[in-house]
């Protein structure tokens, strides 16, 4: 599979708290986003980063990826009620075409 | 400003029946796509249009989904003689992306969530 595949599968933590997501896939990508999306709601865009780049910031959250690992992660900084959510990555590979992972089920505790 | 709209948000089908999917898209947006989400899944992608030129369909699970976009704005995903297996959420999004349509940002509406019983 191209897949990304999100770990953990879900996460549970205390507000506050930061909260750590990773994606893995297998192929050559030209760029991987990660998505949030809500119970019941569409998906909402987070951030895009390209295969050239390491790393991005966009307020309380931060982009790793590593293509030679072929990993990355979604870092969020003092976690809020509100970013409980499904939290997903997405590649784009060679072929533009895109993948999303399963995705991680975060749950933020009071 | 108004954002992507579905409409309607539940559908609920005998299986054998066809249905038809509505999406509106944010004005001016280029780029539309349609994705298929399982429960417990990520979205899998269906298709991609330009303006009004279907440019991908590769994703379509097959010759019973078909879509449109006559006019290059207001699109129709149509399910004929649906089955078990098509019930998901169908998501629709778009973007301002002409060409690199996967290099910009998505914007998805809240989706159809499709029972077949």
């Amino acid at each position: 599979s191209q897949q990304g595949e999100e770990d953990p599968q879900a996460l549970s933590i205390q507000e506050g708290e930061n909260a750590t997501m990773n994606c893995s896939y297998k192929t050559s990508i030209n760029n991987l986003q990660w998505y949030r999306q809500n119970s019941g709601r569409g998906l909402v865009h987070l951030i895009l980063i390209r295969s050239n780049e390491r790393e991005k910031h966009s307020g309380r959250l931060r982009v790793t990826l590593d293509t030679s690992k072929k990993s990355s992660s979604l870092l969020i900084t003092a976690s809020r009620a509100a970013d409980t959510a499904s939290y997903f990555c997405a590649i784009t590979n060679r072929d533009d075409k895109i993948i999303f992972g399963k995705g991680t089920r975060l749950h933020i505790l009071p | 400003g108004a954002g992507v709209s579905q409409s309607p948000r539940y559908k609920v089908a005998k299986r054998g029946q066809d249905v038809a999917l509505r999406c509106d898209p944010i004005s001016g947006h280029v780029s539309l796509f349609w994705y298929q989400q399982a429960l417990g899944q990520g979205p899998e992608f269906l298709t991609y249009f330009q303006n009004e030129a279907q440019l991908d369909k590769s994703g379509l699970p097959s010759d019973r989904f078909f879509a449109e976009r006559p006019e290059g704005s207001v699109s129709t995903l149509k399910i004929q003689r649906t089955q078990q297996e098509d019930s998901a959420v169908y998501l629709c999004a778009s973007s301002l992306a002409g060409s690199g349509r996967f290099l910009y940002e998505q914007y998805f509406g809240p989706g159809t969530r499709l029972t077949v019983t």
